[in-house]
């Protein structure tokens, strides 16, 4: 079935890296993304990597995918405030090229 | 570029009066559309897409419709509200050609009373 899980929250100090991991159960996804929604607001890609990558790094985030494991991670080098946002885990699916399932999301809050 | 644009941003609604969301892009043509709905602390629950003019497909039954009566608008409606139906509404929009990239709107958050 279709399924992508995350953690709910995650609290990290200013200047750190954050990571948050996501999971998912479908083997025939094509692509997984990083949305950030900041409050109030839409949802907003950040970065995707094609499920045949193992790694993609773009200035302070690199997304990991263990196609195994199914698990999928974005680290955030240097944690800001501005960092601040529910993070979603997402995959499109070979399937339903027109459809892309959402996780829950991740909720990161940066103490000083 | 491309803008999409939604509206009303905010919403009260009383239990049982209809509803209708509109979503709008600009800067594009041919492009996919999605409804979608994220209850308060939970993820993004996908309602519907559409594919082309008049073209939509259902995710989830529940007292909701949608409708794309020209390229470019996408409209969420419903006859009678209920209190589940509250929550942030989101429309998004992509390229049928990059379907992997999705771009939202700003959203509508709906509070049904």
């Amino acid at each position: 079935g279709e399924d992508v899980e995350q953690s709910l929250f995650l609290s990290v100090r200013e200047g750190d890296s954050s990571v948050i991991n996501c999971t998912y159960t479908d083997s025939s996804s094509t692509y997984l993304y990083w949305y950030k929604q900041e409050p109030g607001a839409g949802l907003q890609l950040l970065t995707y990597i094609f499920s045949n990558m193992d790694m993609k790094q773009d200035q302070r985030l690199t997304v990991l995918l263990n196609k195994k494991d199914k698990h999928l991670s974005l680290r955030i080098a240097d944690t800001q405030t501005g960092d601040s946002a529910i993070y979603f885990c997402a995959e499109s699916l070979r399937s339903s090229a027109s459809k892309i399932i959402f996780g829950s999301g991740t909720r990161l809050s940066i103490r000083p | 570029s491309q803008t999409i644009h939604q509206w009303p941003a905010t919403l009260v609604q009383p239990v049982g009066s209809p509803l209708s969301l509109e979503c709008t892009v600009e800067g594009t043509s041919n492009p996919n559309l999605y409804w979608y709905r994220q209850a308060a602390g939970r993820g993004l629950q996908l309602l519907f897409y559409s594919v082309g003019i008049g073209q939509i497909s259902s995710e989830v039954p529940q007292n909701l419709s949608a409708s794309r009566p020209q390229d470019r608008q996408f409209i969420l409606s419903s006859k009678k509200l209920l209190l589940s139906d509250s929550g942030f509404y989101l429309c998004a929009w992509s390229d049928r050609g990059l379907v992997y990239e999705q771009y939202f709107g700003p959203g509508t958050r709906l509070t049904v009373t």
